[in-house]
C-alpha cells in the first residue's frame, strides 16, 4: 500500500466550477498535512497546510481533514484556467514529507 | 533575491559517468533535501539535512551522494551505480521543520 494515494486523473473542470481532489494516507499517527501546486516543467508551491481535523479555507481554496478517516481534500472553488496543473497531496511522517502521486487538473474557458 | 538556485537546468550524462547537481539557497535555512520526480509519481527523498557537515539517507539514496560543506550548499552526484539516472531532480530548503518546505526550479536529467 501506498503512504499517499490519490484519486485518479485528470480531473476537467469548467470555468467557474468546483474542483474536489482527494487524497488518503496510511500512517495513522500523522499530523500535518499539505497540498501543493506543481505547473508543468516547474517546482511545486505550497499553497496550504492543515493541522487539525475540519476546514480551513484560503480564498478559493479550501483543505478538508478528516484524521479518523485518514483523508485530506482539496477544494477549489471558482476554477480559472491559471488553476490549471498538477495538484500534489503531502504528509509529513517523522523527518520527511511523503508525497502522493498528484492528480492534474485541467480548467476548461 | 532570495531563493534557492539549481544549475544546470539540463544535464545530459553519458553511460559511466557521474554527474554533480547545484543546489544554493541564501535563505539561511538550517535543512536542505534532494527529491528525485518521475512522469506520473510524487516525489521521493534522495537525501536530506538538517545542518552543515551532517545528512541522512533518504528512501532511494542507492546511487547517489552529497555533501554539506557550508550551510548554503548541498550539492548531489548521481553516480555511475544509478542505472535510472533520468528524471526531473528537486532541492528544497526550510528553516527548520519539513512543513515549510521551498523548492528550487530543478534540473532535468536527461541519459545519452
Amino acid at each position: 500500500q501506498k503512504e499517499v494515494e490519490q484519486n485518479s486523473g485528470p480531473l476537467s473542470v469548467p470555468e467557474g466550477a468546483i474542483a474536489s481532489l482527494n487524497c488518503t494516507y496510511s500512517d495513522r499517527v500523522s499530523q500535518s498535512f499539505f497540498w501543493y501546486r506543481q505547473y508543468s516543467g516547474k517546482s511545486p508551491e505550497l499553497i496550504m497546510s492543515i493541522y487539525s481535523n475540519g476546514d480551513k479555507e484560503d480564498g478559493r481554496f479550501t483543505a478538508q481533514l478528516n484524521k479518523a478517516s485518514q483523508y485530506v481534500s482539496l477544494l477549489i472553488r471558482d476554477s480559472q484556467p491559471s488553476d490549471s496543473a498538477t495538484y500534489l497531496c503531502a504528509v509529513r511522517n517523522d523527518y520527511k514529507l511523503s508525497f502522493g502521486a498528484g492528480t492534474t487538473v485541467t480548467v476548461r474557458a | 533575491d532570495g531563493g534557492i538556485t539549481q544549475s544546470p537546468k539540463y544535464l545530459f550524462r553519458k553511460e559511466g559517468q557521474n554527474v554533480t547537481l547545484s543546489c544554493e539557497q541564501n535563505l539561511n535555512h538550517d535543512a536542505m533535501y534532494w527529491y528525485r520526480q518521475d512522469p506520473g509519481q510524487g516525489l521521493r527523498l534522495i537525501y536530506y539535512s538538517q545542518i552543515v557537515n551532517d545528512f541522512q539517507k533518504g528512501d532511494i539514496a542507492e546511487g547517489y551522494s552529497v555533501s554539506r560543506e557550508k550551510k548554503e550548499s548541498f550539492p548531489l552526484t548521481v553516480t555511475s551505480a544509478q542505472k535510472n539516472p533520468t528524471a526531473f531532480y528537486l532541492c528544497a530548503s526550510s528553516i527548520g521543520g519539513v512543513e515549510t518546505q521551498y523548492f528550487g526550479p530543478g534540473t532535468r536529467l536527461l541519459v545519452l
